[in-house]
């Protein structure tokens, strides 16, 4: 069974930094491209960032890009988000995903002072 | 950037009743790479429809997604009342590979 479970979600100042991980099981990790999606309260779902099964090609969305950078551990089967210069919009439930596939239960991320 | 757009924005209908959601892209879909979700509040999405028509494992044939190009729709026969939710089409076909979703479609009693 293909599992995919987020981590690292939390409290973070505006301006501040946050890493997210997302640790896989139950799937040849090197094999897949991965991607993040959040979706802040009340809103639609956000497609974020995506990386490619060799880890070398990344693509963002225009409101992530210069802030986060997404990336692959594959030692650890786990995808990565790194998330600097926080602002208060980046407050939401963070998805890892293999799209359209397979989802993670999301960790919260809340940007307040 | 590909662009989706859904209507309506909110769908009222009765359990029995069929719905049907629209999912309109601004430039052609690639390999019918557009998936249907329904989310619930508070749970992860979940997938219905991939590649425009296929349905994922465990989805009743209740529920069945058709077009291609530009133009997609998902269909539910009988509605049931654990049907009243969000969905959401995402295409996933794009390069470079930015996969956007719609605003989404509400579904409500």
């Amino acid at each position: 069974e293909v599992q995919l479970v987020e981590s690292g979600g939390g409290l973070a100042q505006p301006g501040g930094s946050l890493r997210l991980s997302c640790a896989t099981s139950g799937l040849t990790f090197t094999t897949y491209a991965m991607n993040w999606v959040r979706q802040a309260p009340g809103k639609g779902l956000e497609w974020l960032a995506y990386v490619s099964s060799s880890g070398t090609n990344r693509y963002y969305a225009d409101s992530v890009r210069g802030r986060f950078t997404i990336s692959k551990d594959d030692a650890k089967d786990s995808l990565i988000l790194q998330m600097n210069r926080l602002r208060a919009e980046d407050t939401a439930v963070y998805y890892c995903a293999i799209i359209p596939y397979f989802w993670g239960q999301g960790t919260l991320v809340t940007v307040s002072s | 950037e590909i662009v989706l757009t859904q209507s309506p924005g909110t769908l009222s209908l009765s359990p029995g009743e069929s719905a049907t959601l629209s999912c309109r892209a601004s430039e052609s879909v690639s390999i019918s790479s557009l998936a249907w979700y329904q989310q619930k509040p508070g749970h992860t999405p979940r997938l219905l429809i991939y590649g425009a028509s296929n349905r994922a494992t465990d989805i009743p044939d209740r529920f069945s997604g058709s077009g291609s190009g530009t133009d997609f729709t998902l269909t539910i026969n009988r509605l049931e009342p654990e049907d009243f939710a969000v969905y959401y089409c995402q295409q996933y076909g794009s390069s470079p590979p930015m996969y956007t979703f719609g605003q989404g479609t509400r579904l409500e009693i």
